[in-house]
């Protein structure tokens, strides 16, 4: 089992509707969770980052973080075309002295 | 505040050569870790620097090697170059006092070995 898994897409949603990407982890003793987005050819972004359980909203985007089952996942409302991108899950496991574990990526695609 | 930059951005090698990647962290940040990202692998994390040690180091073979200067700038440094190594070579600074660090990305290197 990968240490990180994301769905690769791509995940196409129209214009305006919620875009729901999701990430699984296999250590339990992961501690903190990223969601960076990557436009194509460009370095990965740091949009949302997460500790604790629950939701965490920032604008357009909510993160969701369910330790239990071992699934963070990044909502993104209003969906609009200049989301179109690759959006990679990190975790980060025990300290925050560990080096972030990046998923694949999901690669979304929002339609005019 | 300054973000992470990278020289040079693009890079041409042919094999068995070597070559040497710089990375100046933003101001105040004093980790800085280089990841490898290739279509087929994702982003592979190569190894970090803390205070001008190696704090973590990834799975990757010997030929590739790094250091961090007393200024947080860091280098790294990729011996005897197979035409797999062709990549974007990303590093990426945060804080790295401990706890829940967020780390930022510089626009990376883009390494072709022909």
């Amino acid at each position: 089992q990968k240490e990180v898994e994301q769905n690769s897409g791509p995940l196409s949603v129209p214009e305006g509707a919620i875009a729901s990407l999701n990430c699984t982890y296999s250590d339990r003793g992961s501690q903190s969770f990223f969601w960076y987005r990557q436009y194509s050819g460009k370095s990965p972004e740091l949009i949302m980052f997460i500790y604790s359980n629950g939701d965490k909203e920032d604008g357009r985007f909510t993160a969701q973080l369910n330790k239990a089952s071992q699934y963070v996942s990044l909502l993104i409302r209003d969906s609009q075309p200049s989301d179109s991108a690759t959006y990679l899950c990190a975790v980060i496991r025990n300290s925050g002295n560990t080096p972030l574990v990046f998923g694949k990526g999901t690669r979304l695609s929002v339609i005019a | 505040k300054a973000g992470v930059t990278q020289t040079p951005r693009y890079l041409i090698k042919t094999r068995g050569q070597q070559v040497t990647l710089s990375c100046s962290p933003i101001s105040g940040h004093r980790s800085v870790s280089w990841y490898q990202q290739t279509p087929g692998q994702g982003l592979q994390f190569l190894f970090e620097y803390f205070s001008e040690t190696q704090r973590n180091k990834g799975n990757f073979p010997g030929r590739f090697s790094g250091r961090q200067f007393s200024n947080s700038r860091s280098e790294m440094n990729v011996s005897t170059l197979e035409l797999g190594d062709s990549a974007l070579y990303l590093c990426a600074s945060s804080r790295g006092g401990g706890g829940y660090n967020e780390q930022f990305f510089g626009p990376g290197t883009r390494l072709t070995v022909l």
